[in-house]
């Protein structure tokens, strides 16, 4: 499986936007990219998933790289509930996504 | 819709004994997952259904392990006999397969404390 690359831990400020980096240097033509959250003592939750545009939910926005190597999650004014460890995984399509160790976003009042 | 149902959210046992864990995926789903969760190692995906079939149980780690989905609106995962090691939340998640840009949904988890 194609890996990612996150920070681990990132701090912001309350109803700032938070952009959450991820590279992913070695996506294929075909793999999707996709993040998820994991807020405390719950199971992942979907954010937004892209393939090669732009793409914006009312969750977030994701900013997808030209080359497709790195992908930006846009959290437009951060609240205290957004935080949680957030994932950007790719998916070749068979669904079997491999979570890594995600980046944990802490969001100051 | 109530989600991906799973039971029991805790469940606290003694070595050597046998758990079973129990997943409702979302109705109309037809791909399922199995999930574990430690702090050491992460979410670690250890099986996937698609059509009530086993595609890939590669990460099953022995085979003290098994799962099974009778059919579609329910699945179970095993252990026995249980270890201390066994220790996690497990999670299970569906979703309806196609192209590769599917969500996955998952459950709240099952809290397994094996002492």
């Amino acid at each position: 499986d194609a890996k990612t690359t996150q920070p681990n831990s990132m701090e912001s400020n309350e109803e700032e936007p938070v952009h959450l980096p991820c590279n992913h240097s070695t996506i294929s033509g075909t793999d999707y990219i996709h993040w998820y959250r994991q807020l405390p003592s719950q199971g992942p939750e979907y954010v937004i998933h892209g393939l090669t545009s732009n793409v914006n939910n009312r969750m977030a926005s994701l900013a997808i790289a030209e080359d497709r190597k790195s992908s930006t999650l846009i959290l437009h004014r951060a609240t205290l509930r957004d935080a949680a460890v957030y994932y950007c995984i790719l998916s070749d399509g068979n669904n079997r996504l491999a979570f890594g160790k995600g980046n944990q976003v802490v969001v100051i009042p | 819709d109530a989600g991906v149902i799973q039971s029991p959210r805790h469940e606290v046992t003694e070595m050597g004994q046998e758990v079973t864990l129990r997943c409702k995926p979302i109705s109309g789903h037809n791909s399922l997952f199995w999930y574990r969760q430690t702090m050491m190692r992460g979410l670690e995906l250890l099986i996937y259904f698609n059509n009530n079939v086993p595609i890939d149980d590669s990460g099953m780690p022995e085979d003290r392990f098994s799962a099974k989905m009778p059919n579609a609106s329910f699945s179970t995962l095993k252990i026995q006999p249980s270890e201390p090691r066994d220790s996690a939340v497990y999670f299970c998640a569906s979703s309806i397969t196609g192209t590769g840009n599917e969500k996955l949904f998952f459950g709240s988890g099952t809290q397994l404390s094996v002492l």
